[in-house]
């Protein structure tokens, strides 16, 4: 079964600073990855998402990822975070027509 | 588009009393959605795939008689609780599949129901 890992439960960065936030996968075949962003008590957005192509891909809310084979990892970026981007960020990857999502990150950001 | 709601946003109910929520695609058809539970800070455990007119599909070690699943039309899906207990209590979210054109995720999500049972 494809899976994916997010190795770190929380991610605390400054306001203006890089934000990443990690995540690799297990797939057989090509991998169908997405990014999605949780607020309290509210449900999923999508962010982006790797089908195939480049391996930069440009999301919402000036986010990116970059898909790479060799690492088999697909970490989530923004250049310069804001406090607004505070949430829980969750990695999944498609299995068929369902997702299976990673345990999550909790970013913080401070002003 | 491709909006999906769930209600209610949050529910407290006493033990051994039954819940129900609904989530509805407000503006597509829904031929499959699919229930999550996600406890505090936590992951979502993909609870059952409820595919209209026919019985749903519940993933290993969730008790299909506890958590009943509807889907008696292309727009709503039902999950009630049955008799509850405090160790219900979660968070519970639902999403329909995306039918093709309504963007670029696979899933829409309703926003979450909170259910605390005392």
């Amino acid at each position: 079964a494809q899976s994916v890992a997010q190795p770190e439960d929380q991610v605390n960065v400054a306001e203006g600073n890089p934000l990443t936030v990690k995540c690799t996968y297990s797939v057989s075949g090509n991998p169908y990855l997405f990014w999605y962003v949780q607020y309290p008590n509210r449900g999923l957005q999508f962010l982006l998402k790797y089908i195939t192509g480049d391996n930069l891909v440009k999301g919402s809310y000036g986010f990116e990822a970059e898909f790479n084979k060799s690492q088999t990892s697909f970490h989530l970026k923004k250049p310069s975070a804001l406090v607004s981007d505070s949430a829980l960020y969750f990695c999944a990857v498609r299995n068929d027509y369902k997702l299976s999502f990673g345990a999550g990150t909790t970013v913080t950001v401070r002003a | 588009g491709a909006v999906v709601s769930q209600h209610p946003s949050w529910v407290i109910c006493k033990s051994g009393t039954s819940v129900k929520i609904e989530c509805r695609s407000l503006d597509f058809q829904a031929t499959t959605m699919f229930w999550y539970r996600q406890f505090p800070k936590q992951s979502l455990m993909l609870m059952a795939t409820s595919n209209e007119g026919s019985k749903a599909t519940y993933e290993q070690g969730v008790e299909k008689d506890k958590f009943l699943i509807n889907h008696a039309s292309l727009t709503l899906s039902t999950l009630t609780v049955t008799s509850a207990h405090p160790e219900d209590s979660s968070f519970y979210i639902c999403s329909a599949r995306a039918p093709p054109g309504t963007g670029n995720s696979p899933l829409h999500f309703g926003n979450g129901t909170r259910l605390t049972v005392t």
